[in-house]
């Protein structure tokens, strides 16, 4: 069973920085990851698609690497600014299932 | 911005009335699929569909049934609503169950009283 899991839980960085944030799975045979940002009261938007055969992905100052032979992705943001601050998640296919298995997301608040 | 509509967008109802909520997409996708999602818990898969006529169970079907009469439209339906059930419930919407992109809706908040 495929299972999806986000380190940490909330982060919290001063305007400006460089970070990173973690997702690892446990079933490495996976089609694609996808990385969504969820604002407060907002649905999710997709941020990245990762395809199987590719290692990186990017859009804008976001930079989504995936290494399926150890089961992480990051999702790296550079020049961080209050904007930014929402929900991450990261979700891969199910095996056998037409579904997605998301984690439970990093909170992220960036401090002006 | 993928089209996904979904209404109501916010609802307050009595414990063992019915309820129903609408997905509405413009984008011809095979694959819908209903999620609720609460605090502590994230999201979680209600039904899906694969096609019109063609749905199946999540993790947390009960007390949920689904129909898709027209490949723009999946409806979840609450027969008799009780509090557990209140929720944020998402719509979502892919052309490729495990290949495509998932594109999700604004939500419809649900309270039951």
């Amino acid at each position: 069973k495929q299972e999806v899991t986000q380190i940490p839980a909330a982060l919290s960085v001063p305007e400006g920085e460089n970070l990173v944030l973690n997702c690892s799975f446990t079933d490495s045979a996976i089609y694609n990851l996808q990385w969504f940002r969820q604002d407060p009261g907002k649905g999710l938007t997709s941020l990245l698609l990762i395809q199987s055969s590719q290692r990186e992905q990017t859009s804008g100052r976001l930079n989504a690497s995936l290494d399926k032979s150890s089961g992480r992705s990051t999702l790296y943001i550079a020049a961080s600014q209050p904007g930014d601050s929402a929900t991450y998640l990261c979700a891969v296919p199910a095996q056998g299932a037409q579904k997605l298995v998301f984690g439970q997301g990093t909170r992220l608040t960036i401090n002006p | 911005d993928a089209g996904i509509t979904q209404s109501p967008r916010h609802k307050v109802t009595e414990t063992g009335t019915p309820v129903t909520l609408r997905c509405h997409q413009t984008e011809n996708h095979r694959y819908m699929y209903w999620y609720r999602q609460d605090p502590g818990h994230g999201l979680r898969l209600i039904h899906y569909s694969y096609g019109v006529k063609d749905t199946d169970k999540g993790e947390v079907s009960d007390g949920y049934s689904v129909s898709r009469s027209k490949t723009e439209d999946f409806l979840l339906t609450l027969e008799s609503a009780t509090s557990s059930q209140t929720s944020v419930y998402f719509c979502a919407i892919t052309s490729g169950a495990n290949t495509g992109e998932l594109f999700f809706g604004e939500g419809s908040r649900l309270t039951v009283l």
